[in-house]
């Protein structure tokens, strides 16, 4: 099985600031990753797929980016909204499994 | 497309947890998404657990595989999930998700049922 690790668990980071998550795969998976945001209470939404593609709608502070094993998401100029917890997710073409990341929280600084 | 789970929110350890996610705004037959689950255990990270092409093959996580069914019912535009022998461990948000193989991502999500484990 593949295996995601995200980094950090926790953020603490200001409204302006630019933030940087890490995501990373234990084999490489191509650039078959995705990046939700997920608020208290709510289904997941997804922000960027195939690794750097913004979803429609989403706000272009939003970007990703990485191949193979280490994928990054990165927030420029952090707003209210965005604070929030962000999941990192592969999809493994050849068992058809699906696998998340353990989630990064992005808190109030 | 609107999806919206539906079932028990109380399942007595041991026993089945058994849940539908209702489809409207598009058709399962024929699409080529998987039809899928993933829960959410409180204060915890997201986990796939299983999904279905409409023609009725399915995919399982492999530590959920022993206990769970996931099927489609093209008829009335529904998938299910079945989980059996639950304990508390269990207790979670579970979503129901359109998943789209040929991009890798989900991005549709019913707006999530909590099932409790408890007698």
């Amino acid at each position: 099985d593949i295996q995601m690790t995200q980094s950090p668990s926790t953020l603490s980071a200001s409204v302006g600031d630019r933030v940087t998550i890490t995501c990373r795969a234990s084999q490489s998976i191509s650039w078959w990753l995705a990046w939700y945001q997920q608020k208290p209470g709510k289904a997941p939404k997804l922000l960027i797929y195939k690794a750097s593609t913004l979803e429609s709608g989403v706000p272009s502070r939003f970007s990703g980016s990485g191949s193979g094993t280490e994928f990054t998401l990165t927030i420029n100029s952090l707003q209210p909204d965005d604070f929030a917890t962000y999941y990192c997710q592969q999809y493994n073409s050849y068992s058809s499994t699906w696998t998340f990341g353990q989630g990064t929280k992005v808190e109030v600084k | 497309l609107q999806l919206q789970e539906s079932g028990p929110g109380l399942v007595k350890p041991s026993g089945t947890l058994s849940l539908t996610c209702s489809v409207s705004g598009g058709s399962i037959s024929g699409s080529s998404h998987h039809w899928g689950w993933v829960r959410q255990p409180p204060g915890k990270g997201l986990e796939w657990i299983g999904s279905s092409y409409y023609a009725g093959t399915t995919y399982y996580n492999p530590s959920l595989k022993s206990r769970v069914t996931v099927s489609v019912d093209t008829s009335k535009n529904q998938f299910s999930l079945k989980l059996t022998s639950v304990t508390a461990a269990d207790t979670a948000v579970y979503y129901c998700a359109r998943q789209t193989p040929s991009v890798a991502h989900i991005k549709d999500w019913g707006q999530g049922t909590l099932v409790t484990v408890s007698s």
